[in-house]
């Protein structure tokens, strides 16, 4: 299994464009989350998704939209990029074990919005 | 509203002291608290999680003990290694909330040989 995968590793855009980040996990997980990390912080909830074609709001979701169409794919679009998404991104999966979460985590996104 | 607070913010110990990292929340619906680590330039991973029923949980060298009257749990690193070096997140959430996880601001732990 390779778990949860996003591409790409590292990103600069100039503010105003727009760009989608990708995210996959291989594990069947029902559950998958966006999260922002920046620096000194932690993880900030932007979406997240209980299953295909259902998406609900985190705690930080202004600027940013999410998609659902596969268990597998939880794509993050940002639109008109502004300097305050320059962050670090990661996207997770997870299953409820009894109520338990387990988190499973991707290798990050390094956004730089210039 | 900060509902998970976490201290220290960094933390420097010597090889085979104890690392103690604490963490605070607010809201009693949470019945989930797990410990994530991370090292630069990776996402966070699972260490050792807890739930309400029980005070202390132990995994090896990690410990989480779990006080429900003061709304309180921190992490031990007994025998802390300089591979234990990295960033620690507490983290809490609720059973009926879709794991959706609030976490706490990282600990930076430095093991010094």
């Amino acid at each position: 299994n390779a778990g949860v995968t996003q591409t790409p590793k590292f990103r600069i855009l100039k503010i105003g464009q727009s760009m989608t980040l990708q995210c996959t996990q291989d594990m069947n997980h029902n559950y998958m989350y966006w999260y922002r990390q920046d620096p000194g912080m932690g993880l900030k909830l932007i979406y997240y998704s209980v299953g295909a074609g259902i998406t609900d709001k985190g705690e930080v979701p202004n600027g940013y939209n999410v998609s659902r169409s596969t268990t597998e794919d939880f794509p993050l679009r940002l639109e008109l990029a502004a300097p305050s998404q320059t962050s670090v991104y990661f996207c997770a999966s997870s299953y409820s074990n009894r109520g338990s979460y387990e988190q499973y985590f991707g290798p990050g996104t390094r956004l730089t919005v210039t | 509203q900060q509902q998970v607070k976490q201290s220290p913010q960094s933390l420097i110990v010597q090889k085979g002291g104890i690392s103690i990292i604490n963490c605070a929340y607010e809201n009693t619906a949470f019945d989930y608290f797990p410990w994530y680590q991370q090292f630069p330039g990776k996402g966070p991973a699972l260490l050792i999680a807890i739930r309400p029923d029980v005070s202390e949980k132990k995994e090896g060298r990690f410990t989480i003990s779990f006080n429900k009257s003061a709304k309180q749990f921190s992490l031990h690193i007994m025998d802390s290694q300089p591979g234990d070096s990295a960033t620690y997140f507490c983290a809490a959430s609720r059973s009926t909330n879709a794991g959706k996880s609030t976490f706490g601001d990282g600990t930076t732990l430095t093991v010094k040989p």
